[in-house]
């Protein structure tokens, strides 16, 4: 079965640096991958989503890199703001192309 | 966008008693909702897709008559916690079939 690893639980950088996270996929290439930002108890809210034809996805101060040979994403926030510290998810679509299946996440915490 | 709406945000319950968990897609007819549960500091996990007028589907180890799903309609979809357990205390996630997310119940059963 398909597993995510987020292999950072924490990281923490100051204010102005980049952040840059990894996502990696055990099992089959999905069509899509999906980042989204958690708060503490609140639901996650979508932020990119990048197909697996698209090799690098942009807005804003976000960057998402998708290599389907490494079986890896990287999520990078530029110019990062303690408005950034959050829990960062990656998620796929299951095998059935239905569902999602979630990393832990990576919790960011910028300090200023 | 759309949006997700998710009724109480909070709940406390005693062990025995059946809590039912509301979810709304604002702006989007769903003909499928998710319902994810998430534990601390641990990943979303599916627990089981609704489905508008026809039966949930339940991920393996998700038992239906405990999890009690009804989508009656395209934009509501409850998800009734019965005979509640202390283990089941957890914070319930509903996704409308798109990107967005409901923002969550967070469920105490004492």
């Amino acid at each position: 079965s398909q597993k995510i690893e987020q292999n950072s639980e924490a990281l923490n950088i100051q204010e102005g640096k980049t952040a840059t996270l990894t996502c990696n996929y055990t099992n089959y290439s999905p069509a899509y991958l999906q980042w989204y930002r958690q708060d503490p108890g609140r639901g996650p809210v979508f932020l990119l989503l990048i197909r697996e034809n698209e090799k690098e996805k942009r807005k804003e101060r976000l960057k998402v890199t998708f290599d389907t040979t490494l079986k890896q994403s990287l999520f990078h926030i530029t110019a990062s703001q303690p408005a950034d510290s959050a829990t960062y998810l990656c998620a796929l679509e299951d095998q059935a192309g239905t569902a999602l299946i979630f990393g832990k996440g990576t919790t960011l915490s910028v300090s200023s | 966008g759309a949006v997700v709406s998710q009724h109480p945000s909070r709940v406390i319950c005693k062990s025995g008693t059946s809590v039912k968990i509301e979810c709304r897609s604002l702006d989007f007819q769903a003909t499928t909702m998710f319902w994810y549960r998430q534990f601390p500091k641990q990943s979303l996990m599916l627990m089981a897709t609704s489905n508008e007028g026809s039966k949930a589907t339940y991920e393996q180890g998700v038992e239906k008559d405990k999890f009690l799903i009804n989508h009656a309609s395209l934009t509501l979809s409850t998800l009734t916690v019965t005979s509640a357990h202390p283990e089941d205390s957890s914070f319930y996630i509903c996704s409308d079939n798109t990107q967005y997310f409901g923002p969550g119940t967070r469920l105490t059963v004492l």
